[in-house]
């Protein structure tokens, strides 16, 4: 397996642009989670699907994020209108279960100018 | 889920055992602790978890104290590639499906 897969890797937009961060997770796993990681906050939880459902989204910043997850190998993570401090590395992990072992992406690192 | 505290940051020479310590006093009968790492610009990485017995893998050690309010994390040779930092972070088994909630980690610098 590729393990979890996240396009783009580098995102540069403007401030009010829409931006589309998308992620395949392993093929199998029934959880995917989208993290935010900044130099000020650390990496932060945003939102995780079980079996494509949404189970929590308490870490959603505000109604400018959006997810979806239309099928178990594809999700994404939708910020409209982006803001200069949305920027950061976002990562998607995915996991089997509630063993608590995720694998994570290599990360999308977007900047809002 | 039970709160963590670790060091900001450690060294290490190459070669020689790194022990990065976690304290978990307020930790539940039924939490477990994990450790993930991150190497520099790439996504977290499962090391390693356990309950309340030692336990090994081809990464790492880990040592929980008899009371379990803290652990151990032991990479027995280091090398400079596990310049990382390095994450404690305990959860319930069945927590909502594996969240984690990540600190802010020890940053281990293994140099040669």
């Amino acid at each position: 397996d590729a393990g979890v897969i996240q396009s783009p890797r580098h995102e540069v937009t403007e401030m009010g642009q829409e931006v589309t961060l998308r992620c395949k997770p392993i093929s199998g796993h029934d959880y995917l989670f989208w993290y935010r990681q900044t130099m000020m906050r650390g990496l932060e939880l945003l939102i995780y699907f079980n079996n494509n459902v949404p189970i929590d989204d308490s870490g959603m910043p505000e109604d400018r994020f959006s997810a979806k997850m239309p099928n178990a190998s594809f999700s994404t993570l939708k910020i409209q209108p982006s803001e200069p401090r949305d920027s950061a590395v976002y990562f998607c992990a995915s996991s089997y279960g509630t063993s608590g072992e995720q694998f994570f992406g290599p990360g999308t690192r977007l900047t809002v100018l | 889920d039970a709160k963590t505290t670790q060091p900001p940051s450690m060294d290490c020479a190459e070669g020689r055992a790194a022990n990065l310590p976690c304290n978990h006093s307020t930790i539940s009968g039924n939490e477990y602790v994990y450790w993930y790492r991150q190497i520099h610009s790439q996504g977290p990485q499962y090391i390693i978890h356990g309950l309340k017995n030692n336990e090994t893998n081809e990464m790492a050690s880990l040592i929980i104290t008899e009371d379990r309010k803290s652990s151990t994390l032991i990479l027995p040779h280091a090398t400079l590639r596990d310049t990382a930092v390095y994450y404690c972070i305990v959860r319930v088994a069945t927590n909502q499906g594996g969240k984690l909630i990540f600190g802010q980690g020890t940053e281990l610098s293994v140099k040669p």
